[in-house]
């Protein structure tokens, strides 16, 4: 079985705190993780990524942690602004190579003044 | 540089109509993938492709099929299209890694392709 879930369909936060966004998964061989961003009219486009064999991973503002006991994965927004209000999907690979993707559903981040 | 454009970006069909979808990738990736993305759930896969002249199954290729006849375009063809079929299709590209590790080298999207089937 290999699902990704995102169980929180919104998130509102105010400018400046922190963000976090929470992602869980069934498959314990996924060897990696993807989150995607994803504005209205417009395709995702990657933000960060990391490796089963690693626990965290950093890039500006943006931080993801992967706790492999607990199938768990997050994403940390450091400080939110509003240009960060978006959709963000988190995903793994499918089975079978090739970097085919399953994405989890997805979570509408609200950033407010 | 246009990294991924899929073309139409808006179609409204009928029942049983076919049409075609056409993505192009100006990156000289060698895989291409096609996704849908429904209300309330995440993109799924429906083909893809690892190289010029080859086509796979995703997770839900029913009622469509695929062709790559050049590297750079990886078409969707729908042949009868059924109400269902009503979602926003996405195109993606990436390059094989390699000897390195696959999330080192995500997918890049197009900007979509929203379909109504009346």
């Amino acid at each position: 079985d290999q699902q990704v879930k995102q169980n929180s369909p919104s998130l509102s936060v105010q400018e400046g705190r922190i963000s976090i966004l929470n992602c869980d998964y069934t498959n314990s061989m996924f060897d990696y993780f993807l989150w995607y961003k994803k504005y209205p009219a417009e395709g995702p486009t990657f933000l960060i990524s990391i490796s089963s064999i690693k626990d965290k991973n950093e890039d500006g503002r943006f931080t993801v942690f992967l706790n492999k006991s607990a199938k768990h994965l997050s994403l940390h927004i450091v400080p939110s602004q509003p240009g960060d209000s978006a959709v963000y999907f988190c995903a793994a690979p499918l089975s079978g190579g090739y970097n085919k993707l399953i994405f989890g559903a997805g979570t509408r981040l609200a950033v407010h003044p | 540089n246009a990294g991924v454009t899929q073309t139409p970006k808006f179609r409204v069909l009928k029942t049983g109509q076919s049409m075609t979808l056409l993505c192009a990738q100006d990156m000289n990736h060698e895989y291409m993938y096609w996704y849908r993305q429904d209300p309330g759930m995440g993109l799924r896969l429906i083909h893809y492709s690892v190289g010029e002249g080859t086509t796979a199954k995703g997770e839900v290729p029913d009622g469509y099929n695929v062709s790559r006849l050049k590297k750079q375009n990886f078409l969707l063809g729908l042949e009868s299209a059924a109400p269902s079929q009503t979602s926003v299709y996405f195109c993606a590209s990436s390059y094989h890694p390699g000897q390195g590790s696959w999330s080192n080298q995500p997918q890049h999207f197009g900007d979509g392709t929203r379909l109504s089937i009346l």
